[in-house]
C-alpha cells in the first residue's frame, strides 16, 4: 500500500499524559500537514511541513503540541500534558508536485479521559 | 480571506434521484475549490477538484460540481444517489501562498434511503 499511513489508529490515555503520533507520507512527497478535526466540523489545519522544515504553524497548536519531520520523510506530533479539550481525530495529510491535491491518511482518534 | 459555507449541514435523498450539495465561497483571489468525502472509519477522499481550468469539473463516482464566478458557488451533483455515496461530503479552497493548506467548511452529511 503507497498511501498515507498513520500509527496509532486510536488512542485513549489520561488527562495529562504525553502522547506521539507518527504519520508515513507517499514516499515521494515533500509536503506534510497535520489537521485536527473534531466531532460535528471540518477539519482544522495546525501545521506543515516542506521537507524537514516546518515553514506554518496554526496559533491553535498550543506550546503543548510540537511536530517534527526530521529526514524529511515521516513526521510525529506530540501533544504533552493532554487535556480533554485535545481529543479529536489527527489526520495527516501529504502532497507531491500538485501542492493542492492532498491525500489523506486515516487518522489518529485521540481520547482524552 | 479564504473561506467556504457549506449551506446545507444535512441532506437526505432517495436512492436513484439526484443530489444536490450546495457550497458557497469567499476568495479575494481567484480559488482552487476541491470536494472531499468521508465516509465512515475511512480517511477522506478526493472527489473533484476545481483549478481556474474548466468551470464543470468531473469526479469520481458519477460527482459533477460547477464554478461559478458569479454566484462565487461549487455546488456538487450527482444525476442518480446510490446508497454507497451516504457519507460526510467537505467543500474546501485551498489558502493563499505556498503552503496550500486547505481550508474547510463544516461539511454535510448525505442520507441515502432506499
Amino acid at each position: 500500500d503507497t498511501g498515507v499511513s498513520q500509527d496509532p489508529r486510536h488512542k485513549i490515555t489520561k488527562r495529562g499524559q504525553n502522547v506521539t503520533f507518527r504519520c508515513d507520507p507517499i514516499s515521494e512527497h515533500n509536503r506534510l500537514y497535520w489537521y485536527r478535526q473534531t466531532l460535528g466540523q471540518g477539519p482544522e489545519f495546525l501545521t506543515y511541513f516542506q521537507n524537514e522544515a516546518q515553514l506554518e504553524k496554526s496559533r491553535l497548536l498550543s506550546d503543548r503540541f510540537s511536530a517534527e519531520r526530521p529526514k524529511g520523510s515521516f513526521s510525529t506530533l506530540e501533544i504533552q500534558r493532554t487535556e480533554q479539550g485535545d481529543s479529536a481525530m489527527y489526520l495527516c495529510a501529504s502532497t507531491g508536485q500538485i501542492p493542492y491535491e492532498q491525500y489523506f491518511g486515516p487518522g489518529t482518534r485521540l481520547t482524552v479521559t | 480571506a479564504q473561506s467556504v459555507t457549506q449551506l446545507d449541514s444535512h441532506v437526505s435523498v432517495s436512492e436513484g434521484t439526484p443530489v444536490l450539495l450546495r457550497c458557497n465561497y469567499s476568495s479575494s483571489y481567484s480559488p482552487s475549490l476541491f470536494w472531499y468525502v468521508q465516509h465512515p472509519n475511512k480517511g477522506l477522499q478526493l472527489l473533484l477538484k476545481y483549478t481556474s481550468a474548466a468551470t464543470l469539473v468531473k469526479g469520481i463516482n458519477g460527482f459533477e460540481a460547477e464554478f461559478k464566478k458569479s454566484e462565487t458557488s461549487f455546488h456538487l451533483t450527482k444525476p442518480s444517489a446510490h446508497m454507497s455515496d451516504a457519507a460526510e461530503y467537505f467543500c474546501v479552497v485551498s489558502g493563499a501562498g505556498n503552503n496550500r493548506k486547505l481550508i474547510w467548511g463544516l461539511g454535510t452529511s448525505l442520507a441515502v434511503n432506499p
